[in-house]
């Protein structure tokens, strides 16, 4: 089976701080991976396509990389409007994964 | 402005079939990659079927063969004919645009969301 494994699973940060997020795919999925900020009870919101495209509208703190297996997301300096949980999806196979999020809490 | 409203979600019994809608404004339901995601409760996404713009239709395993993604270009709706509902498919099932993909025959990745429904499959 096709797996997205996102590290770590929680995060703790405080408002300022780098925050990093790692997705890693079982097989290689070029550049094909997105990542997504979803907030309790509402939809997940796109913030990165093809690995490292920010989506019109979303601040420039937040920044991807990565092709192949490993790819990372990178907010520069945690506002408190960020803390929520991220989601990578690849969408290179059938399996479209998603990885099985990120929360990012308050330390 | 973009909106996708979801409606049809309730509470359904082992083996029971629900129909989910998704009236579409802002965008062209016959013109995009309109897909259908769900999240279990306290769980993570995962898709769950996509129609292409020229009809085609693609399904995830746990789904195959039970979910039948339509669309209804006149009134600019998405459905989702869920049948031989399990206990597994009780999730908050939400709509998204596809805005492109990889390859043919693979999901898209996802530009708008609606606000999602709630299907609970229980005795």
């Amino acid at each position: 089976d096709f797996q997205m494994t996102q590290s770590p699973s929680t995060l703790s940060a405080s408002v300022g701080d780098r925050v990093t997020i790692t997705c890693r795919a079982s097989e290689s999925v070029n550049t094909w991976l997105a990542w997504y900020q979803q907030k309790p009870g509402k939809a997940p919101k796109l913030l990165i396509y093809k690995a490292s495209n920010l989506e019109s509208g979303v601040p420039s703190r937040f920044s991807g990389s990565g092709s192949g297996t490993e790819f990372t997301l990178t907010i520069s300096s945690l506002l408190p409007d960020d803390f929520a949980t991220y989601y990578c999806q690849q969408y290179n196979t059938y399996s479209g994964t998603f990885g099985q999020g990120t929360k990012v809490e308050v330390k | 402005e973009v909106q996708l409203v979801e409606a049809g979600g309730g509470l359904v019994q082992p083996g029971g079939s629900l129909r989910l809608s998704c009236a579409a404004s802002g965008l062209s339901v016959s013109s995009n990659y309109m897909t259908w995601v769900r999240q279990a409760p306290g769980k993570g996404l995962e898709w769950v079927a996509v129609i292409y713009s020229g009809g085609t239709t693609f399904y995830a395993d746990p789904v195959k063969g039970r979910f039948t993604i339509s669309r209804d270009n006149s009134k600019n709706t998405l459905y989702l004919q869920m049948n031989g509902l399990r206990v597994e498919d009780t999730a908050v099932y939400f709509c998204a645009r596809g805005r492109d993909i990889a390859v043919r025959g693979t999901p898209p990745y996802f530009d708008y969301w609606g606000q999602g429904t709630l299907v609970t499959v229980s005795s």
